[in-house]
């Protein structure tokens, strides 16, 4: 059974600052891996999807990477700003299901 | 990507009575996916619903609490019925496919009291 675990759980850090979220999966034999927020009790937005195939995607200050054989993904988010301010979640696809990890909390300080 | 509308956003509901989720999809999908969110948890898959079939269900969860509709290609329902307060969690449903990825609806955040 795949596990998707994601570290830290939550953290805090000051306007301006680069945020890295990491997310490490047990199951290297995965179709995609896909990173999504979650503003408070709202459901979820794609920001990038990476193919197995892929090493990185980047959209704006969102950099994803992926190292399938050690099973890890990290998200960078560039100069965060308090509307970055949500939950994170990695989700890796595995035959025809979605593994998600809890999520990693994120409070940017104005 | 698909865009997915979602209904009722939030509710506070009575333990015992059955409250039904919509999603409306703005273009034809085969599958269609319900999760739960328990507060701090991750998302657990209830169910896959295709159209013209019965749900496939995930170990742990059952048609006669959780009856699902999928009436066409853009539109399906979930229902969370005999509520008790641990049916509290966020419900949502997804759409996709392994080559573009998936998108999710708004959310329903559900309290039973």
């Amino acid at each position: 059974k795949q596990e998707v675990t994601q570290i830290p759980a939550a953290l805090s850090v000051p306007e301006g600052e680069n945020l890295v979220l990491n997310c490490s999966f047990t199951d290297s034999a995965i179709y995609n891996l896909q990173w999504f927020r979650q503003d408070p009790g709202k459901g979820l937005t794609s920001l990038l999807l990476i193919q197995s195939s892929q090493r990185e995607q980047t959209s704006g200050r969102l950099n994803a990477s992926l190292d399938k054989s050690s099973g890890r993904s990290t998200l960078y988010i560039a100069a965060s700003q308090p509307g970055d301010s949500a939950t994170y979640l990695c989700a890796v696809q595995t035959s025809n299901r979605l593994a998600f990890g809890k999520g990693n909390q994120v409070v940017v300080i104005p | 990507s698909a865009v997915i509308s979602q209904k009722p956003s939030r509710d506070i509901c009575q333990r015992g009575t059955s409250l039904t989720i919509q999603c409306q999809v703005d273009s034809q999908v085969t599958m269609m996916f319900w999760y739960r969110q328990q507060p701090g948890q991750s998302l657990t898959l209830i169910a896959t619903a295709n159209q013209g079939s019965e749900a496939t269900y995930e170990s742990g969860f059952v048609i006669d609490k959780f009856p699902i509709s999928r009436p066409n290609l853009t539109f399906s329902t979930l229902t969370v019925s005999n509520m008790s307060p641990e049916d509290s969690s966020i419900y949502l449903c997804s759409v996709g496919t392994q080559a573009y990825g998936y998108t999710f609806g708004s959310g329903t955040r559900l309290t039973v009291v």
